[in-house]
């Protein structure tokens, strides 16, 4: 498909155990965003990878969170030892960019939930 | 750090009125601004955008009005029509695309 795709779309897992929640954002988009969205909150800015530069990991919670961008194409977020709180909707998001301000298209999102 | 904020969280509209929603920002390194869109279980789809260079937009029924020195931005919908009831979210962006989001504010329009 043209558009962001993330997987799994929906994940339970036990509190303690890892996750990883996968984005693959549209081709040539140089720009790749991680949000989360928990239960009637905002939009919670997590991380942004701009082509080859040092991400802006300054919205990750804590040390349990990490992303990687392989390839500058697929991302992943990685969870450790997950906790009740953890629980939400992840949202990541590319756009074109390349030096130009343009609108970020969002996949559908993975729910977490941690039990 | 809230450096875009919605400070209502909601806003009820009858159909056919103006639904006005608004967004202040603090960082003045924001130059690009957008509004999305969400419906339930759905990612935020994009509205609609403007540049700082630029101090209205209008598309259709939908406007954004930039006052920069205020930092605040609106969105204006003319005529509110029921569909148009959602999530909307205000977002800025600095000149490295670094995007930050405002906490939303939940459209209602009542036929």
């Amino acid at each position: 498909g043209a558009g962001v795709s993330q997987s799994p779309s929906n994940k339970v897992t036990e509190k303690g155990k890892d996750v990883e929640l996968r984005c693959d954002p549209i081709s040539g988009h140089t720009a790749l965003y991680w949000y989360r969205q928990s239960l009637g909150q905002g939009l919670e800015f997590l991380i942004y990878f701009q082509g080859n530069s040092a991400p802006d990991k300054s919205g990750l919670p804590s040390d349990r969170f990490s992303a990687e961008r392989t390839g500058g194409s697929v991302s992943t977020l990685t969870i450790q030892r997950t906790q009740q709180e953890d629980s939400a909707v992840y949202l990541c998001a590319s756009s074109l960019s390349g030096g130009m301000n343009t609108e970020a298209f969002f996949g559908q999102g993975t729910r977490l939930t941690v039990v | 750090d809230q450096q875009v904020k919605q400070n209502s969280p909601s806003l009820s509209v009858q159909e056919g009125r103006i639904s006005i929603l608004n967004c202040d920002y603090t960082n003045s390194m924001f130059d690009y601004f957008l509004w999305y869109k969400k419906y339930p279980a759905e990612g935020p789809t994009f509205l609609i955008s403007i540049s700082s260079i630029k101090d209205k937009n209008e598309d259709g029924r939908f406007t954004v009005f930039l006052n920069k020195s205020a930092k605040h931005l609106s969105l204006h919908i003319v005529p509110s029509q029921p569909g148009d009831s959602a999530v909307y979210f205000c977002a800025a962006l600095n000149n490295n695309n670094d995007m930050r989001f405002g906490a939303g504010t939940r459209l209602t329009v009542k036929p």
